[in-house]
């Protein structure tokens, strides 16, 4: 079966410093992989993902991830953290093959921003 | 940009009653889904929908759930006796019909807040 693994609940960061959020996964085949992002009170908002190709992707709000088949991960970094970047983040893994395109989910990483 | 819509946002409920979740997929999107949250874990499958019918329901998804599209544009989800471990939020989302990659590009909707009492 397929699993996340999003070792960090809770990261803090100052302002103006670089992020990584790490995501491992567990996956049969080469999966589909995602990443969300929830603001309090909002719904879960698309920031990337990767299907194949280049395994480096970029998303919106200057995200990126990595991913990296020997290590089964999928990071999220971003260079310089904005205040506005502080949300809940999560990571989610799907494919073909499974019968079906459910995704799942890891637990997320709370990331607070300090001015 | 085309969006995801969920109603209500929440809804507090009695525990035993009947509740609908409305959702208004995006509208060239094929696959709808149901996913629920409860408060502080992660994000769980409910169930797929495809050309009318389910194409996949996880193990919470029992005979008091239920999922219709009653119209062109409405994907609803029934519960029919809702108990106290069914608070949660519930999420909507649809993708587009093409090749895997697309169809597994999962849009969300903002999500109903459920309680039930």
């Amino acid at each position: 079966a397929q699993s996340v693994t999003q070792p960090d609940i809770h990261i803090t960061v100052s302002e103006g410093a670089s992020l990584e959020l790490r995501c491992n996964y567990s996956y049969g085949a080469t999966p589909y992989l995602f990443w969300y992002v929830q603001s309090p009170g909002q719904g879960l908002q698309l920031l990337l993902k990767y299907f194949s190709g280049d395994t480096l992707v970029q998303g919106i709000k200057g995200f990126e991830a990595e991913f990296k088949r020997s290590q089964s991960s999928f990071n999220l970094r971003k260079p310089s953290v904005h205040w506005s970047d502080a949300a809940e983040y999560f990571c989610a893994v799907g494919g073909p093959g499974a019968g079906s395109y459910q995704l799942t989910f890891g637990k997320g990483t709370k990331l607070s921003v300090i001015p | 940009e085309p969006e995801v819509t969920q109603t209500p946002s929440h809804q507090v409920t009695q525990m035993g009653q009947e509740v609908i979740l409305r959702c208004v997929p995006i509208s060239n999107h094929l696959y709808f889904y149901w996913y629920r949250q409860i408060l502080g874990q992660k994000v769980e499958f409910l169930v797929s929908f495809y050309n009318n019918e389910i194409s996949e329901k996880s193990e919470i998804f029992d005979d008091q759930f239920s999922v219709e599209r009653p119209d062109g544009s409405n994907f609803t989800l029934k519960i029919r006796s809702t108990k106290l471990e069914d608070s949660a939020m519930y999420f909507c989302a649809s993708s587009p019909s093409g090749v895997a990659a697309l169809q597994e590009t999962q849009y969300f909707g903002p999500g109903t807040r459920l309680l039930v009492l």
